[in-house]
């Protein structure tokens, strides 16, 4: 079975660019999660939806994130205009509901110049 | 507070036993989890426990709760250079979320 995919695997752009990042989540999973991990703050939750509604987007930094999630299937996060800060990996992760484990892609590494 | 915490660094020759130790705050927790990450890739799920458990063992990982203290540990038996990884301790409080702590970066000598 195909786990989280992600995509790209690696972005890299100049500052004041837009950045979309991409997920596609385990079929049948209700849940789906965005993610940044960085050194100095470890990993955050930036949002996350169930049944396709966003649920708590209290993680997401400022107004320059946003995600979408059209349906079951894809989901997006896109940084505009993007910030050398912005430079972190990005996962997203699925589960089926509460309690449940939640499954991680392989996510993406941004970098901001 | 609403932290998981864990010690950042482990080093552990290759053969003896890992023991990575986590504590957490919410007595409400009713799942515990570990899960690995290796570098370049994502968090990969080890192992969890029930909160009404005590123990659970899987192969070479052995997993410890502790409610009264609400501490959890992971048990490495016979540590191998492919276990060395980050390794994150979660919870999950009856939501969709999960709390990570920030992970205990386990280093294999040889």
């Amino acid at each position: 079975d195909a786990g989280v995919i992600q995509s790209p695997r690696h972005e890299v752009t100049e500052m004041g660019q837009e950045v979309t990042l991409r997920c596609k989540p385990i079929s049948g999973h209700n849940s789906l999660f965005w993610y940044r991990q960085t050194m100095m703050r470890g990993l955050e939750l930036l949002i996350y939806f169930n049944n396709n509604v966003p649920i708590d987007d209290s993680g997401m930094p400022e107004d320059r994130f946003s995600a979408k999630m059209p349906n079951a299937s894809f989901s997006t996060l896109k940084i505009q205009p993007s910030e050398p800060r912005d430079s972190a990996v990005y996962f997203c992760a699925s589960n089926q509901g509460p309690n449940q484990p939640q499954h991680f892609g392989d996510g993406t590494r941004l970098s901001i110049l | 507070g609403e932290d998981v915490e864990q010690s950042l660094f482990l080093s552990v020759r290759e053969g003896d036993s890992s023991v990575i130790n986590c504590t957490y705050t919410d007595s409400s927790s009713t799942y515990l989890y570990w899960y690995k990450q290796e570098p370049g890739a994502g968090l990969q799920l080890l192992t969890y426990i029930f909160s009404n458990m005590d123990m659970k063992q899987d192969q070479r990982l052995t997993v410890l709760l502790n409610k009264k203290d609400k501490h959890l540990s992971l048990r490495i038996a016979d540590t191998q250079t492919g276990d060395s990884a980050i390794y994150f301790c979660a919870e999950s409080r009856g939501d969709d979320k999960i709390i990570f702590g920030k992970g205990t970066r386990l280093h294999i000598l040889p």
